[in-house]
């Protein structure tokens, strides 16, 4: 097992446009959770998913969406761009909660200009 | 609000010495809390986590409810301890985690 994947692994956009981010999980991992690493920072929580229903929500706008497929796959969407948006996109895995050991993607570092 | 605080940015040791990394946090429920680390090109993974009270390559951390506080302690540091350190404060019913802003710890020889 390659472990969690994520793609792209980096990413320039402008302000004002949209983003998908996508992760696939370790095989048999029901539960995807989303962070954002801003530089000199440590992981900001964004969402988690479980069985493809949002259990939890971080301090983020609305402009950021996620959903999780039948195959436990995830997206991470962002709309309306902003500089601030400019980060590494964290994406962990685990069997059912985050309880459990999260198992981290290499993440996808996005540039906003 | 829950936080988790991790006063140093950089920790710098000699190889053989004690380490301490501090972390503090604010939560008024029951705390279920994590050490993540990242070496040098690689993913960010679990060290360990309270309710285990396992020593996971030397590195020992326990859970001071008084002083709201999960140290990560090891007695002697090696030179691949050198890594950033995360601590985590898992909330939410088991569904937010709160990551503290990390700190690095520099093994010299």
């Amino acid at each position: 097992d390659a472990g969690v994947t994520q793609s792209p692994t980096h990413l320039i956009k402008t302000r004002g446009q949209h983003v998908t981010l996508r992760c696939s999980p370790i095989s048999g991992h029901k539960s995807v959770s989303w962070y954002q690493q801003v530089l000199g920072q440590g992981p900001q929580f964004i969402f988690q998913y479980y069985e493809k229903e949002e259990r939890g929500r971080g301090n983020f706008p609305d402009r950021f969406s996620a959903r999780q497929f039948p195959n436990y796959s995830s997206e991470l969407n962002v709309n309306a761009l902003l500089l601030g948006d400019s980060a590494l996109y964290l994406c962990a895995s685990s069997r059912r909660g985050m309880e459990e050991t999260q198992y981290f993607g290499p993440g996808t570092r996005l540039l906003v200009l | 609000a829950q936080r988790v605080t991790q006063p140093e940015k950089l920790l710098s040791v000699f190889k053989g010495a004690p380490v301490e990394l501090k972390c503090n946090y604010s939560y008024s429920g029951s705390p279920e809390l994590f050490w993540y680390v990242q070496y040098s090109r690689q993913r960010l993974q679990l060290l360990l986590r309270h309710i285990s009270r396992e020593s996971i390559k030397g590195f020992t951390a326990d859970l001071n409810k008084g002083e709201t506080s999960f140290h990560l302690k090891k007695p002697f540091a090696q030179e691949e301890d050198s890594a950033m350190y995360y601590c985590a404060l898992l909330t939410g019913g088991g569904n937010k985690l709160t990551f503290g802003t990390g700190t690095q710890l520099k093994v010299e020889l």
